[in-house]
This record gives structure tokens, C-alpha cells and sequence, in this order.
């Protein structure tokens, strides 16, 4: 299994607080995505990085910020969570290459009341 | 924009059922094709890709093929598992503006195989 640790694995949370999602890798893969998975619409992009300290925004990256500081970290904030935020967190990383598979975590089940 | 299609679930089958589930592209390029599958409180895992027209790819006696000329990337298996129950999500690699890749996913569709 390739080395990827999503953190928490669940949290709840108040709206109006911000919160912190961590993905590590032990990959050393330069692509790293932070995707949300909701009923009904798959997965969407969310935030991706393609080396430390590059990043942009995905199709749904409202309300969200994220950092990559060092290759193998790439964190994801709600910097003032809302309800429509409760979702399930998918990190996934890749070698980036043309035809390479993405290796996702376990996830993050994040509930915000 | 780029987009992924699947058929609608639950899909519900007898263990030994053929299986079909249909994905659908929309892609301005030539995108690689990939099916990943969901098991139950886990992360996806890729399951077969395809890389361009015509290319078949299999894994798990799971198959599926590249139809350029109607757009399609179907799922098929001739005999399904009960342990072959899960969520099964067709996607796309696109390229990003200034050529960086990202996989553009269907909702998903579930499969559950009764005994």
C-alpha cells in the first residue's frame, strides 16, 4: 500500500471554528489532491499541489486554503467551517506523469454542526 | 469542461451475474481512462486503466475498453463475487492548464451482490 496518512480520521466540529486536515506521504510524490466526496457527486477537486509551495484550486475550493510546506505534507483548512462543509475528505497523491494512477487515504470524516 | 458520466445505482445482482456499468467522457483531448473501486470505509484504489482508442483494460477478471468513436469506458465482469460489492467510480485524466494533471471522477455507482 503506498504510504499515505490522512489526520483526523473524524471530526466533528462547530460551525464558525477552523479546522485542519493533514495528509502525509512517505512517497515522495510530487502531486498531492485534496478531494471531497459527497452523495451523488463523486468526488471534486477541491485543492492540489504540484511541489512544495505550488498550489491552486480545484472546482470546488471555496472556503477552503491549503498549505505544502515540505514534499511529503500537504495540510487542507476550513478557515470558518459551515454545514456544507460536513463531508468525507480524500487525500490522494501521484507521481504526476501522464497515465500514472493516483493512491488515495483512508479519508477523513468531517461532520460540522 | 472535461466530464465523467456513470449509470445510476444501486445495481443490485445474484452472485455468478454478468455485470455491466456503463461510463460515459466528455474530453476535448485524449484523455487515459481509469476505473477505481471504493470497498466499504476505505479510500479508492485503482482497479484498471486505459490509456488511449481501442485499449482494453482488465484486472480481477473486471474489464473494460476505450471506445473513442462513442465516447465510452464500460465495466464488465462475467461473474460477479459477493466480494465484489463496493462503489465503483469511472474517471478521467485531464490536464490542467499549463499541463498538470488531475483525475476527474463519475458520482460512482454501487454494486451490491446478494448471495
Amino acid at each position: 500500500d503506498a504510504g499515505i496518512t490522512q489526520s483526523p480520521r473524524h471530526k466533528v466540529t462547530e460551525t464558525g471554528t477552523p479546522v485542519t486536515l493533514r495528509c502525509h506521504q512517505t512517497e515522495n510524490h510530487r502531486y498531492m489532491y485534496w478531494y471531497r466526496q459527497d452523495p451523488g457527486h463523486g468526488l471534486r477537486l477541491i485543492h492540489y499541489s504540484y511541489g512544495v509551495k505550488d498550489t491552486d484550486k480545484g472546482e470546488v475550493s471555496d472556503g477552503y486554503s491549503v498549505s505544502r510546506s515540505k514534499t511529503e505534507d500537504f495540510l487542507l483548512t476550513l478557515e470558518s467551517a459551515t454545514s456544507s462543509q460536513t463531508s468525507v475528505y480524500f487525500c490522494a497523491i501521484s507521481e504526476g506523469t501522464v497515465n500514472t494512477e493516483a493512491f488515495f487515504g483512508q479519508g477523513t470524516r468531517l461532520t460540522v454542526v | 469542461g472535461n466530464s465523467v458520466t456513470q449509470m445510476e445505482g444501486p445495481v443490485t445482482l445474484s452472485e455468478e451475474a454478468f455485470l455491466t456499468i456503463n461510463c460515459t467522457y466528455t474530453a476535448t483531448g485524449y484523455p487515459s481512462l481509469f476505473w477505481y473501486v471504493q470497498y466499504p470505509g476505505e479510500g479508492l484504489q485503482l482497479l484498471l486503466k486505459a490509456t488511449k482508442a481501442d485499449d482494453k483494460g482488465s484486472n480481477k477478471g473486471f474489464e473494460a475498453t476505450y471506445r473513442k468513436e462513442t465516447t465510452s469506458f464500460h465495466l464488465e465482469k462475467g461473474s460477479v463475487q459477493v466480494s465484489d460489492s463496493a462503489v465503483y467510480f469511472c474517471a478521467l485524466q485531464d490536464m490542467f492548464s499549463g499541463g498538470y494533471n488531475k483525475l476527474i471522477f463519475g458520482a460512482g455507482t454501487r454494486l451490491a451482490v446478494h448471495p
